[in-house]
This record gives C-alpha cells, structure tokens and sequence, in this order.
C-alpha cells in the first residue's frame, strides 16, 4: 500500500488478555518506531527497529510489552496480560532514512491502533 | 532533562492572522533534525516542515515557516494566514542523528484553534 497500515484500528481487551497489533510500513522503509500516545499527550516512544534489528526498545513501559519485525518488514507489538494503563493509542511510523544519508527522513505515521481495556 | 519542550497547551487565533507555536529542544548531538506535525482530530500524523540543524536558512513549506534560532535552541512553528483546517494539535519533534541513530522524540503539543 502507499501508507503505513496498522491493524486493529480499534481493540478492546479485558484486563489480563493479551493482545498484538500489527504495522505494515511503507514498502522500503528501514526505519520502524512504535509510540504510545494517552489521550491529549505527545507520542511516547516505546521502540525502534532498522530493518529486522531492535535498536532501542527502552521506551517499553514493562516486560509485558514485546515487539518484533522479523523480516524487516511487518512489526508486531504485543502486550501480555494487558491492564487499564496500557489503554492508549498505539502508532506506527516509518522512514526511509538511514544514519549518514542526506534526506529529510520524516516519519510516516499510520492511523494508530486504539487499545482499550476493561 | 525533556529534549522537546512546547510551553503552549493551548493557543488561539483569528482566522487569517499568523500564529506562533513555540519549541525549545535540548541536545548534544552535532546532528539534529527538528520537524513539525499537525495532528486533527481525526488521528492522523501529519508531517508539514522540516529543518536541518545545518541549514543556513529557515525552512518554509507553503504557509508554514521553521523560526530556527540555533543558539537558543528554539524551532518555532509560524503558521500564515490561519484557516479553520489549521485547528488541530501540534507536535514539535527532533531527531538524533549521532548519539541515539536516528531516534526522534517528541513534545507534549499545542492545540490551535482558529475562531472565525
């Protein structure tokens, strides 16, 4: 697709669930971030990869929290045992940038995914 | 110590005047790059201006102007003539380029709303 996509758009979970949210970044892109944004807030990073490696995941609030992008391309996030505190909007974004190269680099957000727990 | 700071929860304007949103960002690395993104409503992200921390010149995208001022630190967003579509959350960001690989952080956001 021409934009990042993230899937569910909307997930609601009882507490103690566990649940994975999907992100398809934009064909190319080596860069990949999670944040989580609370409701009026900025986006909080959680992780980042660069292609299939892991470069920071301190912004994970927890062990129950887990993300991966095996192939360097579709990332999941998954949290276990899911508690009220993890209701939130969940963003993806991409870039094409690479450390050293000369371009804008911006990210491309998708529509986020709205978790809500009960 | 946060690395982006937007001092102004909320901020108002007449339609077609100029607005400032304000934003300060600490770093150390000699590698930076500062962007802006609106936010409406509706969710989405939505990249409008970018500016290299060695760029001689102030970015302009249309509307929309980077106020850089690298000695303070500041990257003020200033949007011309205001539209009742300018109303929405803003989001000043920064990215290191040295120190973090290219991690971005962002600010708490200012919302806009434009009275007509």
């Amino acid at each position: 697709g021409a934009g990042v996509s993230q899937s569910p758009r909307y997930k609601v979970a009882k507490r103690g669930q566990d649940v994975a949210l999907r992100c398809d970044p934009i064909s190319g892109h080596v860069s990949l971030f999670w944040y989580q944004q609370a409701l009026g807030q900025g986006p909080e990073f959680l992780t980042y990869f660069q292609n299939e490696a892991q470069l920071d995941k301190s912004g994970l609030p927890s062990d129950r929290f887990f993300a991966e992008r095996p192939e360097g391309s579709v990332s999941t996030l998954k949290i276990q045992r899911t508690q009220q505190e993890d209701s939130a909007v969940y963003l993806c974004a991409s870039s094409s940038r690479l450390a050293g190269v000369a371009n804008t680099g911006e990210l491309f957000f998708g529509e986020g995914s709205r978790l809500t727990v009960l | 110590a946060q690395k982006i700071t937007q001092t102004q929860p909320g901020m108002f304007v007449q339609e077609k005047e100029a607005v400032t949103l304000d934003c300060t960002y600490d770093t150390s690395d000699p590698s930076y790059g500062l962007f802006w993104y609106k936010q409406p409503s509706s969710g989405e992200m939505i990249f409008l201006i970018y500016q290299g921390s060695y760029d001689q010149q102030n970015a302009t995208e249309g509307r929309y102007s980077l106020n850089f001022q690298k000695a303070r630190k500041s990257a003020n967003l200033v949007i011309s003539a205001s539209q009742l579509g300018d109303s929405a959350m803003y989001f000043c960001a920064m990215r290191e380029e040295v120190n973090t690989g290219n991690q971005f952080y962002f600010g708490t956001g200012t919302s806009l709303t434009v009275i007509p």
